[in-house]
């Protein structure tokens, strides 16, 4: 199993361009995350997943968007890239209800300039 | 408001020592609480889940305990090894809810 695996590894992108983070698990889990990571901060949930076809806003969804169209694959697309979307961002999936541990992917660092 | 707390300053301490990480709540219930190490670059990884009605759990050398009264959780780390050294999440989850993550401790051990 490769787990959760997260495409690219790093990405400098200037402002108002746009582009898609890829997420990806293997795991077959209903559950899936997005998360952003600021300096010093703990996680902050950008975008979650129940299940394919299923999505719903977490507590920072401004300026993203997510699709859900496979158990596999949770894209996260940015558009109109901003500074305050320089972050470190982390995929998670989850199986049962949601309630058990999550498994994270290796993260994508973003710079916008 | 609702604030999960963690040791805001980095936690030193000597190899072969028990480290403890306290993680306080404030206007939360959550159903079930848990501990993530995250090492430099790298994403969390799971290490520990406790429930609301349990008052401790144990894993090898990790222990925590979960108070609901006092709405914290500590995280021990007994025989603390340089390996030990990383950045541990506390995130908490109440019933149907998703995972709310405090801001991490950093654990220094020095041999």
């Amino acid at each position: 199993n490769a787990g959760v695996t997260q495409t690219p590894k790093f990405r400098i992108l200037k402002i108002g361009q746009s582009m898609t983070l890829q997420c990806a698990q293997d795991m077959n889990h209903n559950y899936m995350y997005w998360y952003r990571q600021d300096p010093g901060m703990g996680l902050k949930l950008i975008y979650y997943s129940v299940g394919a076809g299923i999505t719903d806003k977490g507590e920072v969804p401004n300026g993203y968007n997510v699709s859900r169209s496979t158990t596999e694959d949770f894209p996260l697309r940015l558009e109109l890239a901003a500074p305050s979307q320089t972050s470190v961002y982390f995929c998670a999936s989850s199986g049962g209800q949601g309630l058990n541990e999550q498994y994270f992917g290796p993260g994508t660092r973003l710079t916008v300039t | 408001s609702q604030k999960i707390e963690q040791n805001s300053e980095a936690l030193n301490i000597q190899e072969g020592k028990t480290a403890t990480l306290t993680c306080n709540y404030t206007n939360y219930s959550p159903a079930y609480l848990q501990w993530y190490r995250q090492d430099p670059g790298r994403g969390p990884v799971f290490l520990l889940l406790i429930r609301e009605n349990e008052k401790e759990k144990r894993k090898e050398r990790l222990k925590v305990t979960f108070d609901t009264t006092l709405k914290q959780s500590l995280f021990h780390i007994t025989a603390s090894q340089p390996a030990d050294s990383a950045t541990y999440l506390c995130a908490l989850q109440e019933q149907g809810g998703k995972l709310i993550f405090g801001q991490g401790t950093e654990l220094s051990v020095k041999p």
